[in-house]
């Protein structure tokens, strides 16, 4: 069955450093989003992508965050600066149409220090 | 603003059906799901449904949907010990192509 790839699967960075997070969507997708989940918190929308562009964003997504699919596979979410409150598991997901059907990856685990 | 309210914590002995409720509030919501997240481990889509449906059956699990009340239940029957995960109810609406969860709900089986 096809899969969200997503790598690292964890990543331990110091606060105001650089991370890119990395995810290889299902290939015939066409829709990626970006979802986090701050420790014993709800699964929380960050932004979706399609057509090349960012279609929604809620308002987590502040300017210390960007997305981008650099080639025809990866999708990735860069976060500038990170800070302690950045800390939490993100999740990949892509889906063949706009709403239904999100496959998750396994998400990538980010601790901040 | 919109949201998905779940119970916190379900115990059930194996062998047993499981019941888990969700309500939301979103009357927009077109697609309402169910996905389920063992420890440390990703989102796995159990099953979604329609609006416009009632019921989804697929296997053990039952999806039930009142649109007027707002509420979702997923029915796990003949629960095992391998179904103890954290359950999340999710809704989407044509609107947007964001989802909104709930914030689970620990399955724990007893044998």
């Amino acid at each position: 069955e096809p899969e969200v790839t997503q790598t690292p699967s964890h990543q331990v960075t110091q606060m105001g450093q650089e991370v890119i997070l990395r995810c290889v969507p299902i290939s015939n997708h066409l829709y990626f989003y970006w979802y986090r989940q701050i420790l014993g918190q709800k699964v929380e929308f960050l932004v979706s992508f399609y057509n090349n562009e960012i279609s929604e964003k809620s308002e987590i997504f502040d300017d210390q965050f960007s997305v981008e699919r650099p080639d025809g596979s990866n999708f990735t979410l860069k976060i500038r600066s990170t800070k302690l409150e950045d800390s939490a598991m993100y999740f990949c997901a892509s889906s063949a149409e706009g709403s239904g059907g999100y496959t998750f990856g396994s998400g990538t685990r980010l601790t901040v220090v | 603003g919109e949201d998905v309210e779940q119970s916190l914590f379900l115990s059930v002995r194996e062998g047993d059906s499981s019941v888990i409720n969700c309500t939301y509030t979103d009357s927009s919501s077109t697609y309402l799901y169910w996905y389920k997240q063992e420890p440390g481990a990703g989102l796995q889509l159990l099953t979604y449904i329609f609006s416009n449906m009632d019921m989804k059956q697929d296997q053990r699990l039952t999806v039930l949907l009142n649109k007027k009340d707002k509420h979702l239940s997923l029915r796990i029957a003949d629960t095992q010990t391998g179904d103890s995960a954290i359950y999340f109810c999710a809704e989407s609406s044509t609107n947007n192509n964001d989802m909104r969860f709930g914030a689970g709900t620990r399955l724990t089986v007893k044998p």
